[in-house]
């Protein structure tokens, strides 16, 4: 069964530290995509990063990068020098191969304390 | 660029009443989808579109149903409202149905059934 599991429910991480925010996945298809989205306290869901199956390099964008251990089926997001702004909910997600349905974790809330 | 709009941003609804939650992409992208979003379960797929004048279930599919009339708007309608569909409802879309293609997502509809 194809599922995403995010196991921290809560993480806190002192502001200008970084930030390691856990997901590991489950499928059997060779093609897929793997994505972390946003959610502020305002409600929408705003695109962060994207890793592909086939990709060799690790993702990265501004500040952040995913960390991506295909034999573990792990897709770790790894925010740098984290900012009060990136107190928010974290969706680790996975798109198939070609079918366009993305499967979400359950999330993990991060608070960045000053 | 709008984006994506949706409509309405909230509503409170008696059950057994009919609702059509609107979005509208600017984007000119194929593909098209409904999720919601319930605490403690991340985003589930209720529809999908690949591309204007097609629809698929997603996950969770009973008791709603879209069309795709063109490329720019797909409404999600709930025929008989049920106290079980209260949740926050997104609307997304993306340029193709792939692993590769980034979903974007709308701001939200907060749906109460009493």
């Amino acid at each position: 069964a194809q599922k995403i599991t995010q196991t921290q429910p809560g993480m806190f991480v002192q502001e200008k530290e970084a930030v390691t925010l856990d997901c590991t996945y489950d499928t059997s298809d060779q093609s897929y995509g793997l994505f972390w989205y946003k959610q502020p306290s305002s409600g929408e869901m705003i695109f962060l990063i994207y890793q592909g199956s086939y990709d060799e390099q690790n993702a990265t964008e501004g500040r952040y990068s995913l960390n991506f251990q295909k034999a573990r089926k792990s897709a770790n997001l790894v925010i740098s020098a984290s900012q009060l702004g990136d107190s928010a909910m974290y969706f680790c997600a996975m798109n198939l191969s070609n079918t366009g349905k993305l499967i979400f974790g359950q999330g993990t809330t991060l608070q960045v304390k000053p | 660029i709008a984006g994506i709009t949706q409509a309405p941003t909230s509503q409170i609804l008696a059950a057994g009443r009919r609702m059509t939650l609107r979005c509208t992409q600017d984007m000119r992208h194929n593909a098209m989808y409904w999720y919601r979003q319930d605490l403690g379960l991340g985003l589930r797929l209720i529809h999908y579109s690949n591309t204007a004048g097609t629809t698929g279930k997603g996950e969770v599919p009973d008791g709603y149903s879209v069309s795709r009339a063109n490329t720019d708007d797909f409404p999600l309608t709930l025929a008989s409202a049920v106290p079980s569909q209260t949740s926050v409802y997104f609307c997304a879309s993306s340029d193709a149905a792939g692993e590769a293609d980034t979903q974007y997502f709308g701001p939200g509809t907060r749906l109460t059934v009493l």
